[in-house]
């Protein structure tokens, strides 16, 4: 066990819903990524926060936004959900050191399904 | 355009034998590989990494081999149990760079008793 968790485990929503995603980064770690994974696919970069702030992004829109909160947790928005957005979301904490960082942790994920 | 690949999407070994996991890169920045494992409903488990100034990394029954000149790595696992079966991600990072991991599309292991 990772010591990463999330919440909620599962979630429905609607097309055009927002929704809220939440992780807690394992003790120690200092930095968040968020992962979308598509059936039958490998996990894909969202973004990753820093020290509160977003230190990196993939090739998501902008309807994507994230948080990362004083103690290292954080949380993943998605405002106008598509159909697409339907798939498993991890959230893995690692720790960075200067511009380095090691392995990453990952939580059990949320699994989303937009109808 | 996929940096990481992972050309078997399945595979099936006998337990006991050897399973060879491989995975292929473009990316020549890429200077830290890891593999993961992952059960269905459960998020990716950290298995073994490796860091490109080194060709093997062993780790119990897990040893990942990396070839620098031919953007290829493989993890051996010696001798497969059918806990082992699961699907296996290939991810790399240009560590020193501060970029994520890229991850390969997965492999699914069967250990046959």
């Amino acid at each position: 066990e990772t010591g990463v968790t999330q919440s909620p485990t599962h979630l429905i929503k609607t097309r055009g819903q927002q929704v809220t995603l939440r992780c807690s980064s394992q003790s120690g770690h200092n930095t968040v990524s968020w992962y979308q994974q598509a059936l039958g696919q490998g996990p894909q970069f969202i973004f990753q926060y820093y020290r509160e702030e977003e230190n990196g992004r993939g090739n998501f829109p902008p309807r994507f936004s994230g948080l990362q909160f004083p103690n290292y947790s954080s949380e993943l928005n998605v405002n106008a959900l598509e159909l697409d957005d339907s798939a498993l979301y991890l959230c893995a904490s690692s720790l960075k050191t200067g511009n380095a960082q090691k392995t990453q942790y990952f939580g059990p994920g949320t699994r989303l399904l937009v109808l | 355009d996929q940096q990481v690949k992972q050309n078997s999407p399945s595979l099936s070994v006998q337990e006991g034998r050897i399973s060879i996991l491989n995975c292929d890169y473009t990316n020549s920045m890429f200077d830290y590989f890891l593999w993961y494992k992952k059960y269905p409903a459960e998020g990716p488990t950290f298995l073994i990494s490796i860091s490109s100034i080194k060709d093997k990394n062993e780790d119990g029954r897990f040893t990942v081999f990396l070839n620098k000149s031919a953007k290829h790595l493989s993890l051996h696992i010696v001798p497969s149990q059918p806990g082992d079966s699961a699907v296996y991600f290939c991810a790399a990072s240009a560590l020193n760079y501060g970029q994520n991991f890229v991850f390969g599309p997965g492999t699914r292991l069967s250990v046959l008793p």
